[in-house]
């Protein structure tokens, strides 16, 4: 069956380093990826969108990859900050014209 | 620009009683709609979309429904709650799929249900 994975252990780092994410997916091949921040008691919002034309999106000190041959998507966030801790979620459309997948979620804890 | 309106935050709701959950919409018009429900430790489990009003499709079998009486209203229902009708429940709306496939998806900030 089509799967979304992303690590399930929190992944803690220190103020200003960068942060890598990662999203892997099996039995199927996304026409794109959807990476969104969840803070907690919060619904989760909408960071960055990615083709699978395109291997990399940037967006401030965000960036994010897509290998479709590794069937993977990693998410960095450069010069990490306090304010980044949240849950970090990703999601594919299965099919055109289709609802999203989610993963589970990491959790980024980023300490000063 | 758009917002979505999800209440009420918190509900706590004995076993057997009726619920109903309001999610509205502005600034837009003919959003699809979603109902997603949350889970301590597992992801987001899609419940129901809209395309339009009147328009529900059901991804799992359960003890809930959903109703879309305005173009900008969904309405999340139960005639009697169950204790794994406990969660966090999401309403989020999107563009419509056919001016692009890659729409993101805007949710609300959810209503934490208790079930005792």
């Amino acid at each position: 069956s089509q799967k979304i994975e992303q690590n399930s252990e929190a992944l803690n780092i220190q103020e200003g380093k960068t942060a890598t994410l990662t999203c892997n997916y099996t039995n199927y091949s996304p026409a794109y990826l959807q990476w969104y921040r969840q803070d907690p008691g919060r619904g989760p919002v909408f960071l960055l969108l990615i083709r699978e034309n395109e291997k990399e999106k940037r967006k401030e000190r965000l960036k994010v990859t897509f290998d479709t041959t590794l069937k993977q998507s990693l998410f960095h966030i450069t010069a990490s900050q306090p304010a980044d801790s949240a849950t970090y979620l990703c999601a594919f459309r299965k099919r055109r014209y289709s609802t999203l997948t989610f993963g589970k979620g990491t959790m980024l804890l980023v300490s000063p | 620009s758009q917002t979505i309106h999800q209440w009420p935050a918190t509900l706590v709701q004995p076993v057997g009683s009726p619920l109903s959950l309001e999610c509205t919409v502005e600034g837009t018009s003919n959003p699809n709609l979603y109902w997603y429900r949350q889970a301590a430790g597992r992801g987001l489990q899609l419940l129901f979309y809209s395309v339009g009003i009147g328009q529900i499709s059901s991804e799992v079998p359960q003890n809930l429904s959903a109703s879309r009486p305005q173009d900008r209203q969904f309405i999340l229902s139960s005639k009697k709650l169950l204790l794994s009708d406990s969660g966090f429940y999401l309403c989020a709306w999107s563009f419509t799929l056919d001016r692009d496939s890659n729409q993101p998806q805007h949710f609300g900030d959810g209503t934490r249900l208790s079930i005792l």
